[in-house]
């Protein structure tokens, strides 16, 4: 166990739902990270939360959003699904926000979408 | 900008003969790098960092890389592979400050065969 929680692991659903995404940091942990993982796109940074800000974009989708809240949990939430939105995404926390401690990956929530 | 070239998609090894993964990076900045290592229908669990201490670093598992910033390179190493290091590989590029994000690799799996 990681320290880091996704919930559900996995998540099947229709084309032109909306599902969210749950991710807990590990205890002590301020930043939050989003990343997709597809076999053809690989490992894509997807966005950044501090301490309750957003810190950085990446390759989101507008479909896509996320936030983090007062109590550091964060969601990730797709709308409008599209069948190459399946993958595997993945949350990681850190201390800070410059990964000078490394960071903690959680072990991710598979989405399929039919 | 930052990136890292994992200049192998697959590597072969015997059980008890060396490991040498390759990792090249790209960056304007004194980066932090990091290995990390993902088994089937796994997560992400990271097994070594440098982040501009000693340019050896020892990880988990016997593993170890070394930091040459005239080479640009942060190849990982292992004296002797077992079964259980079968697994997908990334090399990644962290940047700096709060606005941090991980640059992953495309990831180079590793065959352990007896």
């Amino acid at each position: 166990d990681s320290g880091v929680t996704q919930t559900p692991k996995h998540l099947i659903t229709a084309t032109g739902q909306r599902v969210t995404l749950r991710c807990s940091p590990r205890s002590g942990d301020l930043s939050v990270y989003w990343y997709q993982q597809s076999l053809d796109q690989g490992l894509q940074f997807l966005i950044h939360y501090y301490n309750g800000e957003e810190r950085a974009k990446g390759n989101i989708l507008e479909r896509f959003s996320a936030q983090q809240f007062p109590d550091l949990h964060s969601e990730l939430n797709l709308s409008s699904l599209e069948l190459g939105d399946s993958a595997l995404y993945f949350c990681a926390s850190s201390v800070r926000g410059d990964g000078l401690y490394g960071y903690t990956f959680g072990s991710g929530t598979r989405l399929t979408v039919v | 900008a930052q990136s890292v070239t994992q200049l192998d998609s697959h590597v072969s090894v015997s059980e008890g003969t060396p490991v040498l993964l390759r990792c090249n990076y790209s960056s304007s900045y004194s980066p932090s790098l990091f290995w990390y290592v993902q088994h089937p229908n796994k997560g992400l669990q990271l097994l070594l960092k440098y982040t501009s201490a000693a340019t050896l670093v020892k990880g988990i598992n016997g593993f170890e890389a070394e930091f040459k910033k005239s080479e640009t390179s942060f190849h990982l190493t292992k004296p002797s592979a077992h079964m259980s290091d079968a697994a997908e590989y990334f090399c990644v590029v962290s940047g700096t400050g709060t606005a941090s994000k991980l640059t992953f690799g495309t990831g180079t799996r590793l065959q352990v065969t007896l």
